[in-house]
């Protein structure tokens, strides 16, 4: 299995800071998302990757910026967090399209 | 755009028991997949079964099966002899075959509880 890695895995931050989630993984997959899970909403796509500093848009990137420098880390930072990015975020990799996604475990964000 | 629908957000049933959990997607494609993801309370999010359109027979991985009607755009998931460790969130999950940057779209999920 792909290894892929996310951190912090919980993490409780203040209105207005700067936060960045890290994503990493093992292999040289050359795809990578991020996502956001909220309760009554699902996963919805906030950013992904195709390559080394290719990244495009999904449904709800307001708020969000990312970020890969290299084909292992895939980078989402908050500018200003606000209450409302309040979420569980997940991180995944696509293999092939037939084998879907291979998800990291979760990163729980608080923001007070 | 594609849409992925999941019209029970709980279900339950009975240790043993058959359950069946309902999606529909809205697409005007020809050719995809589809996926029904399991999150147990751990969080982690695991494949339980995929589907490719172009296949007729419908997909099955031990307990779980699915019933795949392609000119209904729907996509059901049954698991047989409910246990215990099925209690989870189930997402259904689409994806172009191609031209789409291996996106997955989501639905809003499906809380399955197994009661004893």
């Amino acid at each position: 299995d792909a290894g892929i890695t996310q951190s912090p895995r919980h993490k409780v931050t203040e209105t207005g800071t700067p936060v960045t989630l890290r994503c990493h993984q093992t292999e040289n997959h050359r795809y990578m998302y991020w996502y956001r899970q909220d309760p009554g909403h699902g996963l919805r796509l906030i950013h992904y990757s195709y390559g080394v500093k290719d990244t495009d848009k999904g449904e709800v990137s307001d708020g969000y910026s990312v970020s890969r420098s290299k084909t292992e880390d895939f980078l989402l930072t908050l500018e200003s967090a606000t209450s409302s990015q309040t979420s569980v975020y997940f991180c995944a990799i696509s293999i092939t399209g037939y084998y879907g996604y291979t998800f990291g475990s979760g990163t729980r964000l608080t923001v007070v | 755009a594609q849409t992925v629908t999941q019209s029970q957000p709980e279900m339950s049933v009975q240790e043993a028991e058959t359950v069946t959990l309902s999606c529909t997607y809205d697409t005007s494609e020809s050719d995809y997949y589809l996926f029904w993801y399991k999150q147990p309370p751990s969080r982690q999010m695991i494949l339980v079964i995929r589907q490719e359109a172009y296949k007729q027979q419908n997909a099955t991985e031990n307990r779980f099966s699915v019933n795949f009607q392609k000119a209904a755009k729907s996509f059901s998931l049954k698991i047989s002899d409910s246990q215990l460790g099925d209690a989870a969130m189930y997402f259904c999950a689409y994806r172009s075959r191609g031209g789409s940057n291996y996106k997955l779209t989501f639905g809003k999920g499906t809380l399955l509880t197994v009661n004893p």
